[in-house]
């Protein structure tokens, strides 16, 4: 079964070093999300890209974090300057177009010291 | 901006008996997921709705959303220890955005 995958599944960081998360979309997916998770707490929304450019974005995406998918393939989320509060878990999920069911990849986890 | 409430946060209950979690949208809904997080893992899709009033059912499991199209709800008939995990409501209104719900964590207690 095709599946998004995620790395590093677990990345631990200095406060107000740069981090870049990677995913790689199921292939015939178009519409691609991050979400974070704080241990314990729900599902956060944080940005929707659709034929490369942001489509979307929540209050929680700010000047700090920025999208790409730089080789077609890979979807990445940098944060620029990490800080103790960007701590959790970092969720990509993927969609085709013509269904609403998002697959999740496994998650990375950030730990910001 | 647009708020999914899940109640209760916790439930707790004994293997066999029922569970149901709500969840409630600030604004109406076009469609609604629900999706399953098991410990330390990531949430699996279970199941969308789009009609005002849809009912569905996936063996023991039954989702229902409102005929106003801004709540719905899950239920799990005899739940199974099989059924622990994180249930979580994704609402979506307008453009390509799932905002997930609070989430209700179920435990099964053999």
């Amino acid at each position: 079964e095709p599946e998004v995958t995620q790395t590093p599944s677990h990345q631990v960081t200095q406060m107000g070093q740069e981090v870049i998360l990677r995913c790689v979309p199921i292939s015939n997916h178009l519409y691609f999300y991050w979400y974070r998770q704080i241990l314990g707490q729900k599902v956060e929304f944080l940005v929707s890209f659709y034929n490369n450019e942001i489509s979307e974005k929540s209050e929680i995406f700010d000047d700090q974090f920025s999208v790409e998918r730089p080789d077609g393939s890979n979807f990445t989320l940098k944060i620029r300057s990490t800080k103790l509060e960007d701590s959790a878990m970092y969720f990509c999920a993927t969609r085709t177009e013509n269904t609403g069911e998002l697959f999740f990849g496994e998650g990375s986890r950030l730990t910001v010291l | 901006g647009q708020q999914v409430m899940q109640i209760p946060q916790y439930q707790h209950v004994q293997e066999g008996e029922d569970f149901t979690t709500y969840c409630n949208s600030s604004t109406t809904l076009s469609n609604i997921q629900w999706y399953k997080q098991r410990p330390g893992g990531h949430p699996v899709f279970l199941i969308q709705l789009v009609k005002s009033g849809e009912v569905k059912k996936q063996k023991r499991l039954t989702f229902q959303f409102g005929e106003a199209k801004k709540n719905s709800s899950l239920h799990i008939t005899a739940t199974q220890t099989t059924d622990v995990g994180t249930y979580f409501c994704a609402g979506r209104s307008t453009g390509n955005q799932f905002y997930f719900g609070t989430g209700t964590s179920l435990t099964v207690i053999p």
